[in-house]
């Protein structure tokens, strides 16, 4: 079974420069999770999809952060404009019935 | 949010068993406890969850308190590979939402 992908593993941006990030989740899996991790941090839910519908957001920040995921299997986060803080590991995570999220690699994204 | 608390780090020995603590003092009666890990540069990884009773896998076992107000994550033997970050995590079974503290980071030694 192939895991959850993501791409690109690593990216560098200025600041106030636009960055998306793409997932593909387990084959099969409904709800998708985009979490933020900052260094030495646990990873922070910023949103939450129940196949193509949002089930919580409430932590991503609207007026910069925005994501969906079209026909709820692939998603895209994206972030314009970026600022330093935004400087972290984009995980993406897929799970079947709730139990188990299975995460993908990552993306670890720098903002100069 | 529902929330845990864990030390911050711990250290074992090769080959030993390792008791991971997690206090989770406001859970509700439909949160699950979940312990994840997370492997140096990795996302993290499921390791075992329980809602009661004592659970066991092939990883490692949970022994959840009476009162459901803490938990310990039991490796039995650890080896230099289980040297993560442990995430104990309470998921709202409403909404499937996991809620990851800081963690503790295990360094075992050989």
């Amino acid at each position: 079974e192939a895991g959850v992908a993501q791409s690109p593993r690593y990216k560098i941006i200025e600041k106030r420069q636009s960055v998306a990030f793409w997932c593909n989740p387990i084959s099969g899996h409904a709800t998708l999770y985009w979490y933020q991790q900052i260094l030495g941090q646990g990873p922070k839910l910023l949103i939450q999809f129940q196949n193509n519908g949002v089930v919580d957001d409430s932590q991503l920040p609207k007026d910069r952060f925005s994501a969906e995921r079209l026909k709820g299997v692939d998603s895209t986060l994206k972030i314009q404009p970026a600022k330093l803080e935004d400087s972290a590991v984009y995980l993406c995570a897929s799970s079947l019935r709730g139990f188990e999220q299975y995460f993908g690699p990552g993306t670890r994204l720098t903002v100069t | 949010d529902a929330k845990t608390t864990q030390p911050n780090s711990m250290e074992s020995n090769e080959e030993e068993p390792v008791h991971l603590p997690c206090n989770h003092s406001t859970i509700s009666g439909t949160d699950y406890i979940h312990w994840y890990r997370q492997l140096p540069s990795q996302g993290p990884e499921y390791v075992i969850h329980g809602l009661t009773s004592n659970v066991n896998n092939r990883m490692a076992s949970l022994a959840i308190a009476e009162d459901r107000k803490s938990s310990t994550l039991i490796l039995h033997r650890a080896t230099l590979r289980d040297a993560a970050v442990y995430y104990c995590i309470l998921r709202d079974n409403n909404f499937n939402k996991f809620y990851f503290g800081s963690g503790t980071k295990l360094n075992v030694k050989p």
